[in-house]
């Protein structure tokens, strides 16, 4: 099975820096790669996802992604953070089994 | 709205008691999941089914029991309930289970179950 590593456990930043969460899965393959942002009190919702072709992928509300085959990782990026931004994101990849498996999540706080 | 629908949102029972939770995919999704969400232990991945069947099994205590019904929907069953069970139980699904078919998983709301 997949074990997917988050680096970050909690982050703080000041509005308008930027931001750069760890993500790292154990074994190659092929796998598709994902991350999940969780606002304070509700569900996962899907910030980005790559399944294949360019390695840097674009999401939502200005965050990027790449993966990097070599280093097994998947590294969430934002130029420039908003006080919005601030809340809990989860890496996650699907095996060819169709299994998901989720980091432990990065509790981001965005100062004012 | 993910498409994946919860109940209840929220749960408050007592120790020792039986609790069913209940999730409904999105329409069309074939596969299931379930996960517990705790402060202390993260996102844990408890159980997985696919049409009906019982797929895969993560960290699900044997107290914990789930099943997929014909029309598509899930229950998680929790008994002999402990204070730690306290934490909040997400289901998510997914379109299927070929790998052909590229898919991320959509998550409900979540339920929130408090044990005294």
């Amino acid at each position: 099975a997949q074990s997917v590593s988050q680096h970050n456990h909690h982050v703080i930043l000041s509005e308008a820096a930027s931001l750069e969460l760890g993500c790292n899965y154990s074994y190659g393959g092929t796998v598709n790669l994902f991350w999940y942002v969780q606002y304070p009190g509700q569900h996962l919702q899907l910030l980005l996802k790559y399944f294949s072709g360019d390695p840097l992928v674009k999401g939502i509300k200005g965050f990027e992604a790449e993966f990097i085959k070599s280093k097994f990782s998947f590294n969430l990026r934002k130029p420039s953070v908003q006080w919005s931004d601030t809340a809990e994101y989860f890496c996650a990849v699907r095996d060819t089994g169709n299994q998901f498996y989720f980091g432990t999540g990065t509790s981001l706080t965005v100062i004012p | 709205d993910s498409g994946v629908t919860q109940t209840p949102k929220h749960l408050i029972t007592a120790t020792g008691q039986r609790v069913t939770l209940r999730c409904s995919p999105r329409s069309g999704d074939l596969s299931v999941y379930w996960y517990q969400q705790s402060l202390d232990q993260g996102l844990q991945f408890l159980i997985q089914y696919y049409n009906g069947e019982e797929r895969a099994k993560g960290n699900i205590l044997e107290r914990f029991s789930a099943q997929q019904f014909p029309d598509l929907h899930s229950e998680l069953n929790l008994s002999s309930l402990e204070l730690g069970d306290s934490a909040l139980y997400f289901c998510a699904s997914s379109v299927g289970d070929n790998w052909g078919v590229n898919t991320e998983a959509f998550f409900g709301q979540g339920t929130r179950l408090t044990v005294v």
